[in-house]
Order: C-alpha cells, then sequence, then structure tokens
C-alpha cells in the first residue's frame, strides 16, 4: 500500500488557471505539509497542518492554498498560476517530531 | 531561523569507495537531523536520522551519520558505494515550530564503474 499518495503525477497547464493537486496518506498521522522543489532541486517547506493548525511558511504566495478536508488529506489550490509556479510539490507526513514521509511528487508545468 | 547548507553539489566517486556527503547546519537549540535520498524521478526516501543520543547513526543501504555538535555537522557516510547508490542526497533539519524540515542544497552523487 502506498503510504502517501499524490495526484495527479503531472499537471500541464496555462498561466492564470486555477489547480489543485490533492494528498493522501495513510499512517495515521497528524501533520502533513507541502513542499516546493525548483529546477534546481532546491527544496522549501510550503506548509504545515497539524490538527487544523495551519503553520505557513511567509514567504508562499497567498494565490497558494492548503485545504484540509480530514487528518488524511492535505490538498493544495493554487490560484492564477505563473510561470514561476512551475515545479515539482511534494507532500508530506508524519507524527510530530519524527520523520517525515513523502509522496512521489506532482510536476507542474506552467506554459 | 534554522539553515542547512551542503558544500558539495556534485560528487563522483568509483564503486567500491568510500564515501562521505558534508552537511553542516545552522540552529539554534538541539536539532533534529535527517538524510533523505532521491533517485532521478522519485520522491524522497529516508536514509536515516538523529533526534538524540547516540550520535552516530546507522541507516538503511549501509549508510551511517555522525553528529558533530562542536562543529555542527551531520555528515553522511558509505564504505563502499555501489552503483545503484547515484541519486540526490538531501540533509535537513527539523524545527519544532510546525515541525518543518528545512533542506540543504542537496548533493548529486554520481558513481564510475
Amino acid at each position: 500500500d502506498t503510504a502517501v499518495s499524490q495526484t495527479p503525477k503531472y499537471l500541464v497547464t496555462q498561466m492564470g488557471n486555477d489547480k489543485s493537486i490533492k494528498c493522501e496518506q495513510n499512517l495515521g498521522h497528524d501533520t502533513m505539509y507541502w513542499y516546493k522543489q525548483d529546477s534546481k532541486k532546491f527544496l522549501k517547506i510550503m506548509f504545515s497542518y497539524n490538527n487544523k493548525e495551519l503553520i505557513i511558511n511567509e514567504t508562499v504566495p497567498n494565490r497558494f492554498s492548503p485545504k484540509s478536508p480530514d487528518k488524511a488529506h492535505l490538498n493544495l489550490h493554487i490560484n492564477s498560476l505563473e510561470l514561476g509556479d512551475s515545479a515539482v510539490y511534494f507532500c508530506a507526513s508524519s507524527q510530530v517530531r519524527h520523520e517525515q514521509f513523502f509522496g512521489p511528487g506532482t510536476r507542474l508545468t506552467v506554459l | 531561523a534554522q539553515s542547512v547548507t551542503q558544500p558539495d553539489i556534485h560528487i563522483t566517486v568509483s564503486e567500491g569507495a568510500s564515501l562521505e556527503l558534508r552537511c553542516n547546519y545552522s540552529y539554534g537549540a538541539t536539532p533534529y537531523l535527517f538524510w533523505y535520498v532521491q533517485s532521478p524521478g522519485q520522491g524522497l526516501q529516508l536514509l536515516l536520522k538523529y533526534f538524540s543520543g547516540d550520535t552516530l547513526v546507522q541507516g538503511i543501504k549501509g549508510f551511517e551519520a555522525e553528529f558533530k555538535r562542536s562543529q555542527s555537522s551531520f555528515n553522511l557516510r558509505k564504505p563502499s558505494v555501489h552503483w545503484s547508490d547515484a541519486a540526490e542526497y538531501f540533509c535537513a533539519v527539523g524545527a519544532d515550530a510546525g515541525n518543518m524540515l528545512t533542506f540543504g542544497g542537496g548533493t548529486r552523487l554520481m558513481v564510475k564503474p
């Protein structure tokens, strides 16, 4: 069974569109995260979400909004997509102060 | 705020040779330290972690890392590299606030036959 899954794996869209990436974990973890990996492989935390508490990296534009319908899911919604949003987005989950388990990533290409 | 530096962007070693990947961190308290590996087109897999206790930690695939507080380092080592170890390696430090990880820039390991 896949521990942390993301859909879609690839997403190609036009500038200005709105898109969502879904993440699900079946590990029973309390905390979920979104990371962005740019073209130079640099990984940066975007959000941490624990029991309805959202911690936002303040450098993330407010066009990005995480939505968590329940503890096992954390979706990422992006409004008004820009060229610079092209990246690989990783979802992860953990128990607090334990290692994080990463999903396979979603490669977003904005044209 | 915490930070992680991986000084080597690329490293090439011969198969069977030993390996050491460097990681230096900056963090005000006792850090939670991790090494992850990313194969091409894949997600990140945890190799090993340090939270407390023994400063030499063993991980999967024959990797180990040593936490040295005096040097603010957490270097990854392997005594004999296999061709399948070719990948991108990331060092990370965990913060209490939100448990978010700060990653280093990564080191790309290439293995010569």
